[in-house]
This record gives C-alpha cells, structure tokens and sequence, in this order.
C-alpha cells in the first residue's frame, strides 16, 4: 500500500500571502489530521477530519483552516502568512477517528516544509 | 485533558549499550500511547503503541516499552544501540472520541556514539 503522500515537499511564500498544501492519506482512511512542527513549540495538533467533517480542532488562529474531499484528500489553508507560520506541516492518516474507540494508529506523511520570507 | 512529559531533551550513549528514553504521561481516562521516531528531515515513523493490552509492548527495531499504570510513564528502550538509532523520539498520548487527538512530548535527542 501506498503512504501518505504530501505535496509540495517545499514551498517558499514571502508574508501575506496565502498557501494550500495536500495531503493523500493511505487508501482506505478516512480520519486525515494535520500537525505544526516548530523547533520551540514541537508538534502541535491543529484539526482533524474524517468523513468530510472537522472532527477535532488545536488552539490556531483562523487563519489556517482546512477541508477533506469525499475521496479523504485533504487541504489545508493558510492565509495572510506570518514569519512564524515557517514550519514543517506533517499530516497523518489514520483508519477510524474515535468515536469511542480507542484511537486508531496515524500514519504520517514526509511533510511539506514551508518557508515564510 | 491529556499530557506528555519527556524529561530528558538528549540522551547520548555508546553503541552497543542500553537504551533508554523516558516518558510520563497525565491523562484523564484510559490513554493510548505511542512512540515515534524521526530521522533527519523525514516524517514520522511508528516505533510502537500501547492500547489497553498487553502492558510490555514490542516494536519495530528492536525497541519495547512498559505500560505502568502506577507510575504513569511509558519508557522506551532497546538492549544494545546501533548508529542508525540516532534520530528524535516522541512519546504521544491519546484519549478517544471527542479527545482522539495526539499530544506529543517534546522530544528526546538520541545520539550514538561509535
């Protein structure tokens, strides 16, 4: 089977401006959930979706947003960007989303690397 | 709410010799948990998880952990280093429905001196 799969790998975009980057979750998930990978603040959960809803949301501004498609492919948005928006944005797929049950492994993907100039 | 602590930021051994990483976590209902590996500009690679069965649980590379309840931690660790052991480990917790998402540790540095 294949990975997850993020596209772009990198991605450079001067401040103000807005980004969407994609994610492929493994075939057959459906819960995608995005991360913020920072050197000082590490790994931050920011939103979860599965079955096209948000299902679970971090403590990030409005700014960044998200949505998930009928086939699980799932985007995410970042508008009027800010120097401290430059992170590694990992995605990760996962079978089933909870809902009572204990959660289901996430899978990640390689990332897409953003740079904020 | 749910938590993670990894006290140590970088652990440095000899190859060969025991490894260690350690994790305590704070949960407020039956927590899963996790351990993952990341090597240098790579995503994030699943070590292991712990959902409620056997309390020793044993991954991939040789690597095992040991639920305790008692103690809330959830340590990592692995007989003899190897050089491709070198990379950052994160221990995460999880709860379920509403609370599914993953908090992750810090991270530990691990370094594997020849």
């Amino acid at each position: 089977k294949a990975g997850v799969t993020q596209t772009p790998r990198y991605l450079i975009k001067t401040r103000g401006q807005q980004v969407t980057l994609s994610c492929s979750p493994i075939s057959g998930h459906r819960s995608v959930s995005w991360y913020q990978q920072t050197p000082g603040q590490g790994l931050q959960f920011l939103f979860e979706y599965f079955s096209e809803t948000q299902r679970n949301k971090g403590n990030f501004p409005g700014r960044f947003s998200g949505r998930q498609f009928s086939n699980s492919r799932s985007e995410m948005n970042v508008s009027t960007l800010e120097l401290g928006d430059s992170a590694l944005y990992l995605c990760a797929s996962s079978f089933t989303s909870g809902g009572g049950w204990a959660k289901d492994t996430q899978y990640f993907g390689p990332g897409t690397r953003l740079t904020v100039l | 709410a749910q938590s993670v602590t990894q006290l140590d930021s970088h652990v440095s051994v000899s190859e060969g010799t025991p490894v260690l990483l350690r994790c305590n976590y704070s949960s407020s209902y039956s927590p899963s948990l996790f351990w993952y590996v990341q090597h240098p500009n790579k995503g994030l690679q699943l070590l292991l998880k712990y959902t409620s069965a056997a309390t020793l649980v044993k991954g991939i590379n040789g690597f095992e952990a040991e639920f305790k309840k008692s103690e809330t931690s959830f340590h990592l660790t692995k007989p003899s280093a190897h050089m491709s052991d070198a990379a950052e480990y994160f221990c995460v917790v999880s709860g379920t429905g509403a609370n599914s998402k993953l908090t992750f540790g810090k991270g530990i540095t691990l370094s594997v001196r020849p």
